[in-house]
């Protein structure tokens, strides 16, 4: 596809279930980026990925939150024993790798997360 | 750390009139400012950064280091700008994570 594309589009679920979103970045984009939107807020960056490696997870707020990208593509973002907290939009988007780019970033639609 | 502040929530200006939506940064060092723009049930999107000085859908910005600001101008809003704006900063030093304010609505009146 020409962007990037995060499945699914909506999601909701129990308080306490475990939750996975998926990203599929821009091709040829080896930096991808996940980043949590709350009503009312800006986006908020959670973690970000060069290549293979979390080059970044500073922002993930909790151990309850872990992401991976095992192959340098697709990224999936974990979220464990889900909390009403963590209801928002997560957003993820993808740039080239040089960090002249990072700011440039070409975002997907989102998932919105709702807990219940 | 660094911070990103956009003191409206809300700006309502008529078609034709100018528009500016304000963004404020702190940060000590020198960052890279940005707006990014979300049109209704559209992805969020990159107007325009401070480094390429360049102006995008008749948007300009100016990064003013003395003041910490970054402000949004078009002489001459029209219907289609309405939209959600976000300015961002990116702290540099080797960091990709970008710092974003809580965004400004803008609403075009015809």
């Amino acid at each position: 596809g020409a962007g990037v594309s995060q499945t699914p589009s909506n999601k909701v679920t129990e308080k306490g279930k475990y939750v996975e979103l998926r990203c599929d970045p821009i091709s040829g984009h080896t930096a991808l980026y996940w980043y949590r939107q709350s009503l009312g807020q800006g986006p908020e960056f959670l973690i970000y990925f060069q290549g293979t490696g979390a080059a970044d997870d500073s922002g993930l707020p909790n151990d309850r939150f872990f992401a991976v990208r095992p192959e340098g593509s697709v990224s999936t973002l974990k979220i464990q024993r889900t909390e009403r907290g963590d209801s928002a939009v997560y957003l993820c988007a993808s740039s080239r790798p040089m960090i002249a780019e990072a700011g440039s970033a070409f975002f997907g639609q989102g998932t919105r997360l709702t807990v219940v | 750390a660094q911070r990103v502040t956009q003191p409206e929530k809300l700006l309502s200006v008529f078609k034709g009139a100018p528009v500016e939506l304000k963004c404020n940064y702190s940060y000590s060092g020198s960052p890279e400012l940005f707006w990014y723009v979300q049109y209704s049930r559209q992805r969020l999107q990159l107007l325009l950064r401070h480094i390429s000085r360049e102006s995008i859908k008749g948007f300009t910005a100016d990064l003013n280091k003395g003041e910490t600001s970054f402000h949004l101008k078009k002489p001459f809003a029209q219907e289609e700008d309405s939209a959600m704006y976000y300015c961002a900063l990116r702290s540099g030093a080797g960091s990709y994570q970008l710092t974003f304010g809580k965004g400004t609505k803008l609403s075009v009146i015809p």
